[in-house]
């Protein structure tokens, strides 16, 4: 069964930083291009960041670019968001969604983990 | 700039209604759609893939069709168990850019 467990959020003042875990389990981790995807309160849902199955090719949402940092470990099975000049708007519930990768096609984000909430607040 | 609409916004239908929300981009993109359920409280669950295929376990009162700009999701007979918060997303190149949700409740 596939398992996706997000842990870091918490209560960050504006301007601070917090780095953000997914730990993967039941399949092959180094094969799936790994997300975060985030959700505001009351809001919808908002691509952050991806990155490849080696990591060789990593994008963000403007919103976040220079100011979030994406990584995996795949000896770990794990996904991190490193963030940084954390504002206020950065307040959100972060998913991270698996996506199966081959050179063939593109796949949707099957696999969601629960969430890590993270508020930004004085 | 890349954008994705969805309408309406909201919707109430009764049960056992047929239900279609839109989706459409500011770019042709193909058949690379996704539509996403989340559920009230819920994590977001995979419905549809490359525009009209099933995921497998989603009943098959939902059906998907369209491409290009412009994609439809379609309940076929609203259930109870289907008041949720549908959003479609294009997946083929960054940014995966998700459409603004189509929240559907039952009257």
């Amino acid at each position: 069964e596939v398992q996706l467990v997000e842990s870091g959020g918490g209560l960050v003042k504006p301007g601070g930083s917090l780095r953000l875990s997914c730990a993967a389990s039941g399949f092959t981790f180094s094969s799936y291009t790994m997300n975060w995807v985030r959700q505001a309160p009351g809001k919808g849902l908002e691509w952050v960041s991806s990155i490849s199955s080696s990591s060789a090719y990593i994008f963000y949402a403007d919103s976040v670019e220079g100011r979030f940092t994406i990584s995996r470990d795949n000896a770990k099975n794990s996904l991190y968001l490193q963030m940084s000049s954390l504002r206020a708007e950065d307040t959100a519930l972060y998913y991270c969604a698996s996506r199966y990768y081959d050179n063939s096609d593109f796949y949707p984000f099957a696999s969601w983990g629960q969430g890590t909430l993270v508020t930004v607040s004085s | 700039d890349f954008q994705m609409t969805q309408s309406p916004s909201s919707l109430s239908a009764s049960v056992g209604d047929r239900v279609t929300i839109t989706c459409r981009a500011s770019q042709d993109f193909g058949s690379y759609l996704a539509w996403y359920q989340q559920k009230p409280g819920k994590v977001p669950k995979l419905l549809i893939y490359a525009a009209s295929t099933l995921q497998s376990g989603v009943p098959s009162r939902f059906s998907g069709s369209g491409s290009g700009t412009d994609f439809t999701l379609t309940i076929s007979s609203l259930q109870p168990e289907d008041v949720a918060t549908y959003y479609c997303q294009k997946y083929n190149l960054a940014p995966f850019t998700f459409g603004p949700g189509t929240k559907v409740e039952i009257k």
